[in-house]
């Protein structure tokens, strides 16, 4: 069975520094792709970037990148130059080739406050 | 990004009785979800709907509840009879394709069962 882990409850950084979250996962299957989603204060839930598990090279969007090391089964999610605004709770997600629903597992959650 | 639409955004409810959480999806996706989340905590999935059938549900899939999209309009989430413990945030999301694509999420229903 899928499982996404999150082990960071919460993190608090200064303005304009790098993050990391870390996220590692369990999968059975060969073939998987892995998310980065952010949780607005409102409640909105934004898609940021995504790796899929053939790919080695690792996935940059903007001022997000991740670090994905598959023998640990690790996907760091890392923020740079961080913003007031990026201030929300992030959530690691995992998707398997194999599953024949495309269900979508979820990590718990790391609260990120980044302060002035 | 793509934007999938809930009706309404907070809905208030006696226990007991049915309420019906509304989804208008992407337009051109095919895979439809509903994911509840409790006090901002853990988003856990409840059910897919694809072709008109549910693929795969959760055990927090209950009886009470039951998905539909009759005639490509909204995809809905209805509960009936409705229970105190209903009371959640539910998303509803889409994507194009079954796994190699992003999923998108709706701004979810504040559901609260009094």
């Amino acid at each position: 069975a899928q499982k996404v882990t999150q082990t960071q409850t919460s993190i608090s950084v200064m303005e304009k520094t790098t993050v990391t979250m870390d996220c590692v996962y369990e999968t059975q299957d060969s073939s998987y792709f892995l998310f980065w989603y952010k949780q607005t204060a409102s409640g909105e839930i934004v898609f940021l970037i995504r790796q899929d598990s053939y790919k080695k090279e690792n996935a940059t969007v903007g001022h997000y990148s991740l670090n994905f090391q598959k023998p640990k089964s690790s996907i760091g999610l890392i923020i740079t130059a961080t913003q007031i605004e990026d201030s929300a709770v992030y959530f690691c997600a995992m998707r398997e080739e194999g599953t024949n629903t495309g269900k979508l597992t979820f990590g718990d959650g790391t609260v990120l406050t980044v302060k002035p | 990004g793509p934007k999938v639409l809930q009706i309404p955004s907070h809905q208030i409810i006696d226990m007991g009785q049915m309420v019906t959480l509304n989804c208008d999806p992407v337009s051109n996706h095919l895979y439809f979800y509903w994911y509840k989340q409790i006090l901002g905590q853990q988003m856990e999935f409840l059910v897919n709907f694809y072709n008109g059938k549910v693929m795969e549900k959760s055990k927090l899939f209950k009886d009470q509840f039951s998905v539909e999209r009759p005639d490509g309009s909204y995809f809905t989430l209805k509960i009936q009879p409705t229970a105190l413990e209903d009371s959640a945030v539910y998303f509803c999301a889409s994507s194009l394709e079954q796994t190699n694509t992003e999923v998108f999420f709706g701004k979810g229903t504040r559901l609260t069962v009094v």
